[in-house]
């Protein structure tokens, strides 16, 4: 499975937008680019996939780079509620499993 | 309601003892996964059902665990002859008719093995 690198921690500042990058310089042409994010005692949550085109739902964006080697989920405004472990994660379009690395761990500021 | 639901949430095991949790799904899905995931790493996938049928199964899943899923609905996953190395948070996620679908995890078991 192709790796993804994502720093360990981030913080931000409640109600600013927050980035969080992801590079995956082995993405293949059938990996897609999925984002989960897990709150404290709870299982992951989905937040937002896409190929190679940016991406825009109720929760968040994601961009994608031109090359596809890395990718950016935007939250557009943080809230308290946003802090948690986020993960990048490259899905074969062909597979079904996820294959989760350690995340980042986002932390809001009041 | 319409979510993922695992049971028990918590279960406490002596060494050597067997144990097993059930999930159930979304009741649309027939997609069902289990994960394993242990203290400050992201969750490890364990094995994977379409219906009733268990189509992948990961090298972490060793001759010690099962898992069935025996009407496509519900599903269990038992341990025999638990060790302290199987201490873990055991998670269960669903999705619906197509790949690349997303996953829908249940709040977890957390397993302690004394």
């Amino acid at each position: 499975d192709a790796k993804t690198t994502q720093p360990n921690s981030m913080e931000s500042n409640e109600e600013e937008p927050v980035h969080l990058p992801c590079n995956h310089s082995t993405i293949s042409g059938t990996d897609y680019i999925h984002w989960y994010r897990q709150l404290p005692s709870q299982g992951p949550e989905y937040v937002i996939h896409g190929l190679t085109s940016n991406v825009n739902n109720r929760m968040a964006s994601l961009a994608i780079a031109e090359d596809r080697k890395s990718s950016t989920l935007i939250l557009h405004r943080a809230t308290l509620r946003d802090a948690a472990v986020y993960y990048c994660i490259l899905r074969d379009r062909k597979r079904e499993k996820l294959t989760f690395g350690t995340g980042t761990r986002l932390t809001i500021i009041p | 309601d319409t979510g993922v639901s695992q049971d028990p949430r918590h279960k406490i095991t002596k060494r050597g003892q067997n144990v097993t949790f059930r999930c159930d799904p979304i009741s649309e899905h027939n997609r069902l996964y289990w994960y394993r995931q242990t203290l400050g790493q992201g969750p490890e996938f364990l094995t994977y059902f379409q219906n009733e049928a268990q189509l992948e199964k990961s090298r972490l899943l060793s001759d010690r665990f099962s898992a069935e899923r025996p009407k496509g609905s519900f599903s269990t996953l038992e341990i025999q002859r638990t060790e302290q190395g199987d201490s873990a948070m055991y998670l269960c996620a669903s999705s619906g008719d197509a790949t690349n679908y997303e996953q829908y995890f249940g709040p977890g078991t957390r397993l302690t093995v004394t």
